[in-house]
């Protein structure tokens, strides 16, 4: 089954920019999403299909992929983004199967 | 506005049966692939099930295979999760979510209703 490989936790200080990475088999062929969750609350869709962002998600947030990363960036980084973030795809080599990350929880400094 | 709310979650022993519900509006229900999305305590997010539309083609992860059912009610814009035959490692946050147009991830969720299974 397809894997999808997440760092734990990244650090970054208000104001910069942070870089979360998601590794996966050829995962530049696949459509990568990205979803926040803060403490206690339901996952949010924040990019899909690569690099498009849902209606009312900030422009600070960009997704891309190349080779075998697909990589959410946080520009300008505020308290507020402090979270879980997941990457997903959708894979069909053994059967429908929609698959998710690890997660990398972001800590603002 | 879309909103999915969860409900039928609670504390069961171990084999025990529960069913979940998630009821939906703010959008033509019958128009949108539904799935079933699971998250145990301090864990990641795990894909459990998923519905297309009419509820002519449904899925499962491999370890809900045999013992959890999906349905929906497009006439009662909701959607439906029989848990079987449930076991510890069954214990999660259960949340309800919108397939996206293309089917392929999830672009709105439910609150998420806890599944606790313990003797």
């Amino acid at each position: 089954s397809y894997v999808l490989t997440q760092a734990p936790s990244v650090s970054v200080a208000p104001g910069k920019t942070a870089s979360i990475t998601c590794g996966g088999n050829n995962i530049g062929g696949k459509s990568v999403q990205w979803y926040q969750q803060r403490p206690g609350q339901a996952p949010v869709l924040v990019v899909y299909d690569d690099i498009a962002r849902p209606s009312g998600i900030p422009d600070r947030f960009s997704g891309s992929t190349s080779g075998h990363t697909a990589t959410l960036t946080i520009s300008r980084v505020e308290a507020g983004d402090e979270a879980d973030y997941y990457c997903q795809v959708w894979d069909n080599s053994g059967g429908p199967n929609w698959v998710f990350g690890g997660g990398t929880k972001l800590t603002v400094l | 506005e879309v909103r999915l709310v969860e409900s039928g979650g609670g504390l069961v022993q171990p084999g025990g049966s529960l069913r979940l519900s998630c009821s939906a509006s703010g959008f033509t229900f019958s128009d949108y692939a539904m799935d079933w999305v699971r998250q145990a305590p301090g864990k990641g997010l795990e894909w459990v099930s998923s519905i297309t539309r009419s509820g002519t083609y449904i899925y499962y992860t491999d370890s809900v295979k045999g013992r959890f059912t999906i349905s929906r009610d497009n006439a009662e814009n909701s959607l439906y999760l029989q848990l079987d035959s449930l076991r510890a490692d069954d214990t999660a946050v259960y949340y309800c979510a919108r397939g996206g147009p293309k089917e392929y991830y999830f672009d709105y969720w439910g609150q998420g209703v806890l599944v606790t299974v313990s003797p």
